[in-house]
């Protein structure tokens, strides 16, 4: 069935160092994989999406990879801030509705 | 203005009680999505409907009812409420079924 894995589940990193974040999907045809950050108490928030017609997407200090024959795909935050702390989701989706099958989610905390 | 909105945020209620969540958006989005956050932070979809039909039913129990009026609003009607139910439930709305999706602020619903 559908299945989207997420490691790892809490990562801690001093400001400044980079955070990286990885999932895995199980449904080939998955085409679109966005990446929500999550603050305490407040909604989803999309800050990047990939789709499969593209390996690499980069936006400031964020950029996200795919590798569809080895359907992964990657968060990487560059430089790192207090404010990044967050939980964050990555999802994958197909054209069956548009319906997102979410990872568990990684609890990054940034110390200063 | 807020582009997806829920009502109510907060919801506070015992077992066996019947309660309904609202959920409007103002994206002029055809499509509009129930999600359901455990205590654990797991993301599920339970519903989507595109233009007031049911296109996705998770198999989600029958004590849940959702109810689409027209295409902007997206209701979740509740009954005979359990512990498990205690979740926060965000609402989201896309365009035409694709992506990216919006997401309300969430309806954090504690059981009693």
């Amino acid at each position: 069935g559908e299945n989207v894995e997420q490691h790892p589940s809490t990562l801690s990193v001093q400001e400044g160092d980079s955070a990286v974040i990885k999932c895995t999907y199980s449904d080939s045809a998955s085409n679109y994989f966005p990446w929500y950050k999550q603050e305490l108490g407040k909604r989803p928030q999309l800050i990047i999406d990939i789709r499969s017609n593209v390996g690499e997407k980069k936006d400031q200090r964020i950029a996200v990879t795919l590798n569809k024959t080895a359907k992964h795909f990657s968060l990487h935050i560059t430089e790192t801030q207090p404010e990044d702390s967050a939980v964050y989701f990555c999802a994958a989706s197909y054209n069956q509705g548009g319906k997102l099958i979410f990872g568990q989610g990684t609890e990054l905390s940034v110390k200063p | 203005d807020t582009a997806v909105s829920q009502t109510p945020k907060y919801l506070v209620t015992q077992m066996g009680n019947d309660k309904s969540i609202k959920c409007e958006q103002n994206l002029g989005h055809d499509t509009m999505y129930w999600y359901k956050q455990d205590s654990k932070k797991f993301l599920k979809i339970m519903f989507s409907y595109n233009n007031k039909e049911l296109i996705i039913n998770e198999t989600v129990p029958n004590r849940f009812s959702p109810k689409s009026p027209d295409k902007a609003h997206l209701n979740l009607h509740i009954n005979s409420l359990e512990l498990g139910d205690s979740a926060v439930y965000f609402c989201a709305s896309s365009h035409r079924g694709q992506q990216p999706q919006h997401f309300g602020d969430g309806t954090r619903l504690s059981i009693l």
